[in-house]
């Protein structure tokens, strides 16, 4: 089956930074990699998503960048606010998702 | 972004006990996902549900895990007997599409199942 490793596990950052996290995914007929943000006590929410006829995709200050070839996927969130900080979570998906075990972003004042 | 609702938002069980979780997804959807999340880890996959019938599982899904469709808008997971290590955030999922693969699936808030 799929499997979705996503580093690094904890991210801190000064406001105004920038952000990436990265994902590796094995199965390579996954078509869709979406990405979550989970705050405490909450479902996740997808924030982005790209399919695998794109290489990237960007949304304001999120971006997203996939490699098929080499089978990995980036999250990348520029100008970072207090309000970022959360877990993040990338997910590869062939009919089901398979999520990678997340990120908890720290973004400081 | 579509709404999905679940209740209740936290559930409190003896182990051995059956519970009942319950989802509403996205209007007039047929497919639709369970996942659950222990504290601290990953969301994992539970299982697919498409047109009253179960459409792909996990192996986490065993026979004390069952799925319905009771009424036109309502899906539940029912747990027959909880055991302490089923204690965990489930969420439903639903698709916007026609549940393909490439489907955006959006999350409900969850239910935190506590086991006791």
């Amino acid at each position: 089956g799929e499997n979705v490793e996503q580093h690094p596990s904890t991210l801190s950052v000064q406001e105004g930074d920038s952000a990436v996290i990265k994902c590796t995914y094995s199965d390579s007929a996954s078509n869709y990699f979406p990405w979550y943000k989970q705050e405490l006590g909450k479902g996740p929410q997808l924030i982005i998503d790209i399919r695998s006829n794109v290489g990237e995709k960007k949304d304001q200050r999120i971006a997203v960048t996939l490699n098929k070839t080499a089978k990995h996927f980036s999250l990348h969130i520029t100008e970072t606010q207090p309000e970022d900080s959360a877990v993040y979570f990338c997910a590869a998906s062939w009919r089901k998702l398979t999520f990678g075990t997340g990120t908890q972003l720290k973004v400081e004042l | 972004e579509p709404e999905v609702t679940q209740t209740p938002s936290h559930q409190v069980t003896q182990m051995g006990q059956e519970v009942i979780l319950r989802c509403v997804p996205i209007s007039n959807h047929l497919y639709f996902y369970w996942y659950r999340q222990i504290l601290g880890q990953k969301v994992e996959f539970l299982v697919s549900f498409y047109n009253n019938e179960i459409s792909e599982k996990s192996e986490i899904f065993d026979d004390q895990f069952s799925v319905e469709r009771p009424d036109g808008s309502n899906f539940t997971l029912k747990i027959r007997s909880t055991k302490l290590e089923d204690s965990a955030m489930y969420f439903c999922a639903s698709p916007v599409g026609g549940g393909t693969s490439t489907d955006t699936q959006y999350f409900g808030p969850g239910t935190r199942l506590t086991v006791l």
